[in-house]
């Protein structure tokens, strides 16, 4: 079945180091890929997105390139703040169903 | 918009007893999803809905567990009897479509069963 495969965490940097996320996917047909962040009690908010081949999501800072020849989302930023410690999580979107990995927590140290 | 709310925000239980959690989706949003997270099984999808209708409830652990949505702006979850591994973060979320869209997530219930 459809699943992502997300670098397993916890990921600890220190303040303006640069960050790489991996995520890898299989599925049926060409998905439209998220990337979600979790702020500290809180729930899921959508940080970034791609519905096709080559599309690059980008926000706060954060990018991501669709790439379909390696079926990879990988998520990158080039200086990380303290404020981005969070768990990010992949997920595409399959159909009609919402998918996701078990995340990766990022802590980000002055 | 006030975005998913969920009810209560954090609930202690005793083991056996009945909980009863709640979610208020966005409205004009007509799917609905229940997630379960915890630290080791990370966010699992329990059961969702469309147009009030349970779609896939394949994730619901047990028979414990069940889930109801009697109308667009409300839904709830019911754990009975509660036992101490249900013990989690419950999400709701909900979305316009279930399809290319993003999930608006409420902040959640805290459960613990002692």
């Amino acid at each position: 079945g459809d699943s992502v495969t997300q670098m397993e965490g916890p990921v600890t940097l220190s303040e303006e180091a640069f960050l790489t996320i991996n995520c890898t996917y299989t599925a049926t047909g060409y998905p439209s890929l998220f990337w979600y962040v979790q702020y500290p009690g809180e729930g899921l908010q959508l940080l970034l997105k791609a519905t096709k081949a080559d599309d690059k999501g980008s926000n706060k800072g954060f990018e991501a390139t669709y790439r379909k020849e390696t079926t990879s989302f990988h998520l990158e930023k080039g200086s990380v703040q303290v404020s981005d410690s969070a768990v990010y999580f992949c997920a595409p979107v399959p159909g009609n169903q919402f998918y996701f990995g078990t995340g990766t927590s990022l802590t980000v140290i002055p | 918009d006030a975005g998913v709310i969920q009810s209560p925000r954090h609930e202690v239980t005793e083991m056996g007893q009945e909980v009863t959690l709640r979610c208020k989706p966005i409205s004009g949003h007509d799917y609905l999803f229940w997630y379960r997270q915890t630290m080791m099984r990370g966010l699992e999808l329990l059961i969702y809905f469309n147009n009030n209708v349970p779609i896939d409830d394949s994730g619901m652990p047990e028979d414990r567990f069940s889930a109801k949505m009697p109308n667009a702006s409300f839904s709830t979850l019911k754990i009975q009897p509660s036992e101490p591994r249900d013990s989690a973060v419950y999400f709701c979320a909900s979305s316009f479509s279930a399809v290319n869209e993003k999930l608006f997530f409420g902040s959640g219930t805290q459960l613990s069963v002692l």
